[in-house]
């Protein structure tokens, strides 16, 4: 099974600054097909369900505002956030699925500093 | 609109089965390129895959649970189901059902929290 890690578990950030999270995976996520890589990030906050940001690691969802940007390749990946805005606060995971089980990394917390 | 809701019991007692049903709307739940999944949230925790489905039938489930877990379909009702067997405290938690497809998981239900109390 693929391992999904995030880091860091929390993090605080000042408005308009940039956040910056990262995600590594045991295996390489890579589809040497398409040379698309099958990982994605989701926002989740207070009792809601998750909101897919980011697929195939730098695809914007529709409608996600640009200043969510994923990058990275094969098993290392990053969410990156320019300018931090106050309905940024949340709870954000990255997600394998590249193989079943799919699996989510642990989450990270964004706050405002 | 696209839309996922789930149903079902929210009290379960010690031992029994879970059962809970997520309902597609907008669209038809026959549509090949996409997977129907199951994914729960423990109180204060992250996110598990439980597994899912295609229209077709065929299934995949998440190895630390695959004795108890079944996923099933119904594309004539547009629904998809989840049934886990002898549960524990362990199994309180919210369980959302969701959209696979090259694009991830894109649409999500709500959520319904489940308990697993005596």
């Amino acid at each position: 099974d693929i391992v999904v890690t995030q880091s860091p578990d929390s993090l605080a950030v000042s408005l308009g600054e940039r956040a910056t999270i990262t995600c590594k995976s045991s295996q390489s996520l890579l589809y040497s097909s398409n040379k698309r890589d099958y990982l994605a990030w989701y926002q989740q906050k207070p009792g809601q369900a998750p909101k897919l940001l980011i697929y195939w690691a730098s695809t914007r969802e529709f409608g996600v505002p640009d200043r969510f940007g994923g990058a990275g390749t094969g098993t290392e990946f990053t969410l990156t956030i320019s300018s931090l805005q106050a309905e940024d606060v949340a709870v954000y995971y990255c997600q394998q699925y590249y193989s079943t089980p799919y699996s989510f990394g642990q989450g990270t917390k964004l706050e405002i500093k | 609109q696209l839309q996922l809701q789930e149903s079902g019991s929210r009290l379960v007692r010690p031992s029994q089965t879970l059962s809970l049903t997520c309902t597609f709307s907008g669209d038809s739940i026959s549509g090949s390129h996409y997977s129907w999944s199951w994914i729960r949230q423990p109180p204060g925790k992250g996110l598990e895959w439980l597994g899912n489905i295609h229209f077709s039938g065929t299934a995949d489930y998440n190895p630390s649970l695959t004795s108890r877990v079944t996923i099933s379909v119904d594309t004539s009702k547009n629904q998809f189901s989840l049934s886990l067997s002898s549960v524990t405290a362990g199994d309180t938690a919210t369980y959302f059902c969701a959209r696979g497809g090259e694009a991830a998981y894109s649409i999500w239900g709500q959520g319904t929290m489940v308990t697993v109390t005596s």
